[in-house]
């Protein structure tokens, strides 16, 4: 079962604005990673951060992680219309799980 | 590195028939491979967990004998729909794991480019 949950469920911005995801989950975790979606298309893994971490970048990415509120949100900075797709959280149980656990997903349009 | 090669991306077929699906890791060894299925929309849902020369691990409600699934190597895993009807029809999608000495098993997924089945 989906334990992640992402919000919002759609975001619409222009080019050049900063896009902020969230992502909740109920369980703990060994890690959280991000992974993006374009129409149609497999997934591409974005960044992965450790329950140990609370902040990651990479590029105009950066993600946070709040293990006592069980969050995580993703940050992308300067957004161009190439960013548009959906993004989904996951995150691996503590105890070398080896199945994720997925979130929702946000749709994310950038309009140029 | 790490690309997972999923054939075909694409395929209809008439209610009643089967269709392979093919997931290849092109330059790495997979010993376990996932299926995914994902409505429109929709976030994914694990199907299956592959494992190579071992039988399939199902998720609960997922029917064996409808999605039958072969590891014959560590580059290659199957998924066949059989007696396929048009509520099969969805986006399938397979996974693999690069293990490294960081992660083990919980190393982020590569995923193959999907697969859109079209049941008539």
């Amino acid at each position: 079962s989906q334990q992640g949950e992402e919000d919002p469920q759609a975001l619409s911005i222009q080019e050049g604005e900063n896009a902020t995801m969230n992502c909740s989950y109920k369980t703990s975790i060994n890690n959280l990673q991000w992974y993006r979606q374009n129409s149609g298309r497999g997934l591409v893994h974005l960044i992965l951060i450790r329950s140990n971490e609370r902040e990651k970048h990479s590029g105009r990415l950066r993600v946070t992680l709040d293990t006592s509120k069980k969050s995580s949100s993703l940050l992308i900075t300067a957004s161009r219309a190439a960013d548009t797709a959906s993004y989904f959280c996951a995150t691996a149980g503590a105890g070398n799980n080896r199945k994720l656990i997925w979130g929702l997903g946000t749709s994310l349009a950038v309009n140029p | 590195g790490a690309v997972v090669s999923q054939h075909p991306s694409w395929v209809i077929c008439k209610s009643g028939t089967s269709v392979k699906i093919e997931c290849r890791s092109l330059d790495f060894q997979a010993t376990t491979m996932f299926w995914y299925r994902q409505f429109p929309k929709q976030s994914l849902m694990l199907m299956a967990t592959s494992n190579e020369g071992s039988k399939a691990t199902y998720e609960q409600g997922v029917e064996k004998d409808k999605f039958l699934i072969n590891h014959a190597s560590l580059t290659l895993s199957t998924l066949t729909v059989t007696s396929a009807h048009p509520e099969d029809s969805s986006f399938y999608i397979c996974s693999a794991r690069v293990l490294t000495a960081d992660w083990g098993g919980n190393s982020p997924l590569h995923f193959g480019n999907g697969t859109r089945l079209t049941v008539t």
